[in-house]
């Protein structure tokens, strides 16, 4: 089946710095990335979506200045938390939809970063 | 986005089959139903999905009621690796366009499964 990784898995930082998570889609071609954040307990939270080459469209409530994203292939999307503080501490999660968006399309998850930010 | 209402939580044992359920009584006709489940600190994993036949697969079966007002997803002989949230999600068609036919999650069912 086809395969999400992220990296790192999981990574601790100081407040007021910058944290880049990496989601690649090992052996397909993703037409769309998207990215959740979850925190303890609670569902996934919809952040944002990306299509490769083009910007990315955020949820509401959503600071597109803090959480950067870059899609620049097919096969890799980033997610930069900017000036990171404890309350940003979270899992976040990426995936990766092959086709176009049709409502048969399947979405493959990455198995999440885990940030803590002290 | 139509809403799906699950329990919160269910028990099952071990080796016995498990029925999830799932209403979404405000599903439109070209709404597919999708099932993730995701397991303790990992991210989601597909399940099944269907739009008005029942479905089968090697990880479930999908029953959808005639009238596509619920759902239920049907775990045949449940494991202790089964324990997971299971998510019931309609997914917004593309031909009606604006959200891309993103996945939202709600708060899914905990499936605990007893030896």
């Amino acid at each position: 089946g086809a395969v999400v990784s992220q990296h790192p898995s999981r990574v601790i930082c100081k407040s007021g710095t910058s944290v880049k998570i990496e989601c690649r889609s090992l052996d397909f071609q993703a037409t769309t990335m998207f990215w959740y954040r979850q925190f303890p307990k609670q569902s996934l939270m919809l952040m944002a979506t990306s299509n490769e080459g083009s910007k990315a469209t955020y949820e509401q409530g959503v600071e597109k200045d803090k959480f950067l994203i870059n899609h620049a292939s097919l096969t890799l999307s980033t997610l930069t938390v900017t000036s990171a503080h404890p309350e940003d501490s979270s899992f976040y999660i990426c995936s990766a939809r092959i086709g176009r968006g049709v409502s048969t399309d399947t979405q493959y998850f990455g198995p999440g970063t885990r940030l803590t930010v002290l | 986005d139509a809403k799906t209402t699950q329990p919160n939580s269910m028990e099952s044992n071990e080796e016995e089959p498990v029925h999830l359920p799932c209403n979404h009584s405000t599903i439109s006709g070209t709404d597919y139903i999708h099932w993730y489940r995701q397991l303790p600190s990992q991210g989601p994993e597909y399940v099944i999905h269907g739009l008005t036949s029942n479905v089968n697969n090697r990880m479930a079966s999908l029953a959808i009621a005639e009238d596509r007002k619920s759902s239920t997803l049907i775990l045949h002989r449940a494991t202790l690796r089964d324990a997971a949230v299971y998510y019931c999600i309609l997914r917004d068609s593309y031909r009606h366009g604006g959200s891309q036919g993103n996945l939202i999650f709600g708060k899914g069912t905990k499936l605990s499964v007893k030896p």
